[in-house]
């Protein structure tokens, strides 16, 4: 089966500029996560999808980090404004029953 | 407050020895432990898991034991091989009020290097 897709691989910005990551889940995986790699540190879940609605966001900031998943499959995740703070690898997985957590490549953020 | 902790940032093992990747965790509710192993521009892939009315859990060369009395566990690797060296992280979750597994809880990951 395909894996987890994401785009972009690598992105580097400014601060206080935008960003935005796409995710497309492993086909029929009905839950998708987005997790924040800070270097040296384990992933941490920033936002939790079943199908098209959500889960858990209790750690995603939201006053600038958002997201969506649009019919039930693809997701993006938006950083506006960003912070230096926000430099970081972020991956997406999906799964179909817990413990078949699949992630994706991630996408490496640098904001300078 | 980090729930899993994974106190050794790095090991280096001769290949063909064994490598033994320790974890530990502080919430007593957690009842679901995974291993991940991450290469370099990767995501983490899935290596082997563990239920806590479990204390082994065997597959190859990968062996997961849990102490749920000491809140630890540990992976091993017999006999590692240079392919192995990664970064391995230790993830754990609990089953919330409604009985569904909670979301994983990552710690912050040993990086192992297997020498030829």
């Amino acid at each position: 089966e395909a894996g987890v897709a994401q785009s972009p691989r690598y992105k580097i910005i400014e601060k206080r500029q935008s960003v935005a990551f796409w995710c497309n889940p492993i086909s029929g995986h009905a839950t998708l996560y987005w997790y924040q790699q800070i270097l040296g540190q384990g992933p941490k879940l920033l936002i939790q999808f079943q199908n098209n609605g959500v889960v858990d966001d209790s750690q995603l900031p939201k006053d600038r980090f958002s997201a969506e998943r649009l019919k039930g499959v693809d997701s993006t995740l938006k950083i506006q404004p960003a912070k230096l703070e926000d430099s970081a690898v972020y991956l997406c997985a999906s799964s179909y029953e817990m413990g078949g957590y699949t992630f994706g490549s991630g996408t490496r953020l640098t904001v300078v | 407050d980090q729930q899993v902790k994974q106190n050794s940032p790095s090991l280096s093992v001769q290949e063909g020895r064994i490598s033994i990747l320790n974890c530990d965790y502080t919430n007593s509710m957690f009842d679901y432990f995974l291993w991940y192993k991450k290469y370099p521009a990767e995501g983490p892939t899935f290596l082997i898991s563990i239920s806590s009315i479990k204390d082994k859990n065997e597959d190859g060369r990968f062996t997961v034991f849990l102490n749920k009395s000491a809140k630890h566990l540990s992976l091993h690797i017999v006999p590692s091989q240079p392919g192995d060296s990664a970064v391995y992280f230790c993830a754990a979750s609990a089953r919330d009020y409604g009985g569904s597994q909670g979301n994983l809880i990552f710690g912050k990951g040993t990086k192992l290097s297997v020498k030829p």
